[in-house]
């Protein structure tokens, strides 16, 4: 089975700091995406990747930026964490032409105070 | 703007009724996805349907796709308690890259 694990499963973290978000994938699949997951508003796509040093911005890439220096790495980045970034952050990857949809992460719950 | 739209957002329902959770899309798309989540979870794939008319039935839950009328159901049959979760559709665009954008999820609790 696809594993894809976010190295956090909770996080507090203070407004203005920095924060760096893991996703690694076992399967060497080509794209991987970022979710942020809000009561009332679904998943909604911050960036993905279609390979390696590649990314796009999803529908709200706004205080956010991403890296993916190898394949089974994703990292999301809060530049400078503010409360409204408080949220589940879902991770997900999938091999390319594969119509069976994504794998997801267990989620990190961050919390910016 | 593609707009992916549930409804209802919420359902709470007894067991052993027969419901329906519909999921309406703006943009055209052959491949829609159901995911169910648990509480405290991660997202788990229930179906994908690939083509108009496709039908997918799985225990209980069984989902459908009218691509012309961009419409999907998910069809619960004779309730359990075991399946209340949050059920999500979503549609996928964008050709080779395949984003998926997910409907707002309908919150189902199945009363004894």
């Amino acid at each position: 089975d696809v594993k894809v694990t976010q190295s956090s499963r909770y996080l507090v973290k203070r407004t203005g700091e920095k924060v760096f978000l893991e996703c690694v994938q076992d399967m060497d699949h080509e794209n991987m995406f970022w979710y942020r997951q809000d009561p009332g508003l679904g998943l909604r796509l911050i960036y993905f990747s279609y390979d390696v040093k590649m990314k796009e911005k999803g529908d709200i890439p706004e205080g956010y930026s991403v890296s993916r220096e190898k394949k089974e790495r994703f990292s999301l980045i809060l530049e400078s964490a503010s409360t409204n970034q408080t949220s589940m952050y879902l991770c997900a990857s999938r091999v390319v032409g594969d119509n069976y949809g994504y794998t997801f992460g267990s989620g990190t719950r961050l919390t910016v105070v | 703007e593609l707009k992916v739209e549930q409804n209802p957002l919420f359902l709470s329902m007894q067991e052993g009724k027969n419901y329906t959770i519909y999921c309406n899309y703006s943009t055209t798309s052959d491949r829609l996805y159901w995911y169910r989540q648990d509480p405290g979870k991660s997202l788990e794939s229930l179906f994908v349907l690939l083509s108009n008319g496709a039908v997918k039935q799985e225990g209980r839950l069984m989902a459908s796709l009218d691509t012309k009328a961009r419409l999907s159901t998910l069809h619960i049959t004779a309730a359990v308690h075991d399946l209340s979760a949050t059920y999500f559709c979503a549609v996928a665009i964008g050709g080779a890259t395949n984003k998926l954008i997910f409907g707002t999820g309908t919150l189902l609790a199945v009363q004894p």
